[in-house]
């Protein structure tokens, strides 16, 4: 168990809103990234961070923001949600126990946007 | 453009035969490969992996084989269980910048007792 957990488990908003995910791990990994999976797509990056306030785009980025203000915490921000972005949701971290490094995902958060 | 392909999106094994998924990649500079297994409502987990330097990983009932020439990597189940049903995703990876894995869209794997 690599101590991650993603808050909240179940959401549905509505088109236009906020959304904030929240993803927290207690082992002080450096690495984190945020997925997510739709049928047919597999596993997307979203957003990387390599550090404290250090981040970077994936392949999916448009329509969502992170933040990382403390090591453990890696927040998933979508400014105004849309239907497009229904889907689940998993963090990630990277393990550290050489330079090739699986990685270890969190429960996955189920977003429904209305 | 996919750099990473799983051309089966679904497979279904009597249990105790053998599972194959394959794994198809373009990249040459990937060198590290890596099987995910996920079942539903739960997130994916580490299953087994193989450097670029080998051609095969063994651990237990599942191996990995690769074929940099061919540039495809198979995971081989061997007995099947029904408890294997999972999504098994590929990834894979390039050593140096920021350990970014690039995954397959999955295969579902169905084992019929």
């Amino acid at each position: 168990d690599a101590g991650i957990t993603q808050s909240p488990r179940h959401k549905v908003t509505e088109t236009g809103t906020p959304v904030t995910l929240r993803c927290h791990q207690t082992e002080n990994h450096r690495y984190m990234y945020w997925y997510r999976q739709d049928p047919g797509h597999g596993l997307r990056l979203i957003h990387y961070s390599y550090g404290v306030k250090d981040t970077d785009k994936g392949e999916v980025s448009d329509g969502y923001s992170v933040s990382r203000s403390k090591t453990e915490d890696f927040l998933l921000t979508l400014e105004s949600a849309t239907s497009s972005q229904t889907s689940v949701y998993f963090c990630a971290i990277r393990g550290t126990s050489g330079v090739y490094n699986e990685q270890f995902f969190g429960p996955g958060t189920r977003l429904t946007v209305l | 453009d996919q750099q990473v392909k799983q051309n089966s999106p679904s497979l279904s094994v009597q249990e105790g035969r053998i599972s194959i998924l394959n794994c198809d990649y373009t990249n040459s500079m990937f060198d590290y490969f890596l099987w995910y297994k996920k079942y539903p409502a739960e997130g994916p987990t580490f299953l087994i992996s193989i450097s670029s330097i080998k051609d095969k990983n063994e651990d237990g009932r599942f191996t990995v084989f690769l074929n940099k020439s061919a540039k495809h990597l198979s995971l081989h189940i061997v007995p099947s269980q029904p408890g294997d049903s999972a999504v098994y995703f590929c990834a894979a990876q390039a050593s140096g910048g920021s350990y970014i894995p690039t995954f397959g869209r999955g295969t579902s794997l169905i084992v019929h007792p």
